[in-house]
């Protein structure tokens, strides 16, 4: 069975930091990595995501992940933290054996917290 | 990217009504997804709609209160039906395009 797990409920950094948002993942094939973002009150957007390639991938407003197969991880990262990344995040999987027809199976979200 | 947009953006609702959500995208798309996001969790796949076919529901949900059109490629509406406080959730519409699927905004469902 495929699934996500975000171990924190809540990362916080400051400002200006370098910001990590931890994600791992279980499927039983290759798989289809993605990062969405919801600020309050919006849908979710979508930020990266890895398919096959280069194991660092890069998205929009600055972030990126890194594929990691052997710890089955997929950690969202930002060099330099900015107020307005303040959010929930949430990690999903696909297997990649399912193509468009696979549901999302996502993680439980991180709320990331940035202080001025 | 799909555009996607759904109305009504939030509602309320009294116990045992229903209310149904629209969902349109701005492109043809073989696909669409009704996903659940109850307060403070995560997002559920609640069916997987084909346009000409029935909706495919996952464990959990089922067509009696949770029917779904698609009359077609860039439309379709899901119903909750018989509500009761515990429906009380976001609910949003999904498309797959280049193997990424992208969210609408979201209605967001206050049942009483």
């Amino acid at each position: 069975a495929q699934s996500v797990a975000q171990p924190e409920d809540q990362v916080n950094v400051a400002e200006g930091n370098p910001l990590t948002v931890k994600c791992t993942y279980s499927v039983s094939g290759n798989p289809y990595l993605f990062w969405y973002v919801q600020y309050p009150n919006r849908g979710l957007q979508f930020l990266l995501k890895y398919i096959t390639g280069d194991n660092l991938v890069k998205g929009s407003y600055g972030f990126e992940a890194e594929f990691n197969k052997s710890q089955t991880s997929f950690h969202l990262k930002k060099p330099s933290a900015l107020v307005s990344d303040s959010a929930l995040y949430f990690c999903a999987v696909r297997d990649a054996g399912s193509g468009n027809t696979g549901k999302l199976i996502f993680g439980q979200g991180t709320t990331l917290q940035v202080k001025p | 990217s799909a555009v996607i947009s759904q109305k009504p953006s939030r509602d309320i609702c009294q116990r045992g009504t229903s209310l149904t959500i629209q969902c349109q995208v701005d492109s043809q798309v073989t696909m669409m997804f009704w996903y659940r996001q109850q307060p403070g969790q995560s997002l559920t796949l609640i069916a997987t709609a084909n346009q000409g076919s029935e909706a495919t529901y996952e464990s959990g949900f089922v067509i009696d209160k949770f029917p779904i059109s698609r009359p077609n490629l860039t439309f379709s509406t899901l119903t909750v039906s018989n509500m009761s406080p515990e429906d009380s959730s976001i609910y949003l519409c999904s498309v797959s395009s280049l193997e990424t699927q992208y969210f609408g905004p979201g209605t967001r469902l206050l049942v009483l």
